[in-house]
């Protein structure tokens, strides 16, 4: 199955400033998946990002506070802006693999606000 | 009412012990996931099922398509084993790996030694 780098694992930030989230996969794939899981909570899928089109966000998500970027079919961002300490969460990237396991996730953005 | 239900939420087992956690859901599926989380956040896929019986290790996976029901049992429990399990279904109708994934709210296991 795809291997998924995301960075940064961790990060506190200042309320009002943006933060970026990598994540490189090892083989190119068609969709990436967005999600944040606020403290306590389960996965919420935030956006799909597509490369060569915009991102799909989901209800409750919109491309000025979560822009995205799908430059390649190996490698998206997303973006935290100007943010708020509800923003505290872990951001996960997703890519469906196929085969037994269907999905590979990455190892996760702990992101605190300040 | 969430379409998909786990439980229990909270599960502390003595190492060597056979862990049962549940599943279920209320919505037709095209198959299940079971995920692990571990304390800094990554998740790692276990198993993705549609019917039967799937098993890794020490590890199984169940599911009863007809009454909506999967169980991920743990055998010779370890502490290792101690993270957030996590139920999803992939919504029948939907795309494969697409936007209809449902996600349980987690079974939060520590297995002490």
């Amino acid at each position: 199955s795809a291997v998924i780098s995301q960075k940064p694992s961790r990060d506190i930030c200042q309320r009002g400033t943006s933060l970026t989230i990598q994540c490189q996969v090892d083989s190119q794939v068609t969709m990436m998946f967005w999600y944040r899981q606020q403290p306590g909570q389960s996965l919420t899928l935030i956006a799909t990002a597509n490369q060569g089109s915009e991102a799909t966000y989901e209800s409750g998500f919109v491309i000025d506070k979560f822009p995205i970027s799908r430059p390649n079919l190996t490698f998206s961002t997303l973006t935290v802006s100007n943010m708020s300490p509800e923003d505290s969460s872990i951001y996960l990237c997703s890519v469906g693999t196929g085969g037994s396991y269907g999905y590979t996730f990455g190892s996760g953005t702990r992101l605190t606000v300040v | 009412k969430n379409e998909v239900e786990q439980s229990p939420q909270n599960l502390t087992a003595q190492e060597g012990e056979f862990i049962t956690i549940n599943c279920s859901y209320s919505v037709g599926i095209s198959a299940l996931h079971w995920l692990q989380q571990h304390p800094g956040g990554g998740i790692v896929s276990l198993f993705m099922l549609s019917s039967g019986k799937k098993k890794h290790g020490r590890l199984i996976a169940t599911i009863n398509i007809q009454e909506k029901h999967s169980s991920l049992h743990i055998t010779a429990s370890h502490p290792r084993d101690s993270a957030v399990y996590i139920c999803a279904v992939f919504k029948r109708g939907g795309m494969e790996y697409g936007n209809k994934l449902v996600f349980g709210a987690g079974t939060i296991l520590r297995v002490k030694s």
